[in-house]
């Protein structure tokens, strides 16, 4: 079955950079549109990154966009978040997800089990 | 970006009971929703897409209803296993947006 695994999460001092990783398996990662979708602790869901399957099409939400960057390497079945300029608020668990292809828009019917990032001095 | 509101934010109801829940986007946004159901330290499951269409494995109690700006969340027989914090989100939008959440306890 599908599986996704996120890594890289940790503890970082505000103004610091951290890449996380999400592993892909049991699937065609490189016909995956995927996406890093945070929740900070207590909070609802807040989705910040789209890469299409071959990375022509990028998409940011506003509260992210210039800090960080999404990438993937179909070769290695690995999606990456690359984080910088990060904040006190950027605090969450960040979980990567695979879009359904259902073809109504995003859909996410495939989740990593998250990674916590917690930006502190 | 488009605004998800769902209502209420928090309820309780006795198992058995019929339980519904709603959604407002702050534009129409056709059938594009989805429903998912997250519980404590778990991700978020996919339950309902498209507004009105079951995910496979789903329990056929949940069902989902709506279009344009306004859209519904029913379990028609509320279990223990139920209790969680349910989000709506708009896929119209490549600026995904997901709403407040609605959190379900059991009386």
């Amino acid at each position: 079955q599908v599986q996704l695994v996120e890594s890289g999460g940790g503890l970082v001092q505000p103004g610091g950079s951290l890449r996380l990783s999400c592993a892909v398996s049991g699937v065609s990662f490189a016909d995956s549109i995927m996406s890093w979708i945070r929740q900070a602790p207590g909070k609802g869901l807040e989705w910040i990154a789209y890469i299409s399957s071959s990375a022509t099409t990028i998409y940011y939400a506003d509260s992210v966009k210039g800090r960080f960057t999404i990438s993937r390497d179909n070769a290695n079945n690995s999606l990456f978040l690359q984080m910088s300029s990060l904040r006190a608020d950027d605090t969450a668990i960040y979980y990567c997800a695979r879009e359904s292809g259902y073809g109504f828009g995003s859909t996410f019917d495939s989740w990593g089990q998250g990674a916590l990032v917690t930006v502190s001095s | 970006d488009i605004q998800m509101t769902q209502s209420p934010s928090s309820l309780s109801a006795s198992a058995g009971d019929r339980v519904t829940m709603t959604c407002r986007a702050s534009q129409s946004i056709s059938r594009y929703l989805n429903w998912y159901q997250q519980k404590p330290g778990k991700a978020p499951k996919l339950l309902i897409y498209a507004s009105s269409d079951l995910q496979r494995g789903v329990p056929s109690r949940f069902s989902g209803s709506g279009s344009g700006t306004d859209f519904t969340l029913t379990i028609s027989s509320l279990q223990p296993e139920d209790v969680a914090t349910y989000y709506c989100q708009q896929s119209y939008s490549p600026f995904l947006t997901f709403g407040g959440g609605t959190k379900v306890e059991i009386k």
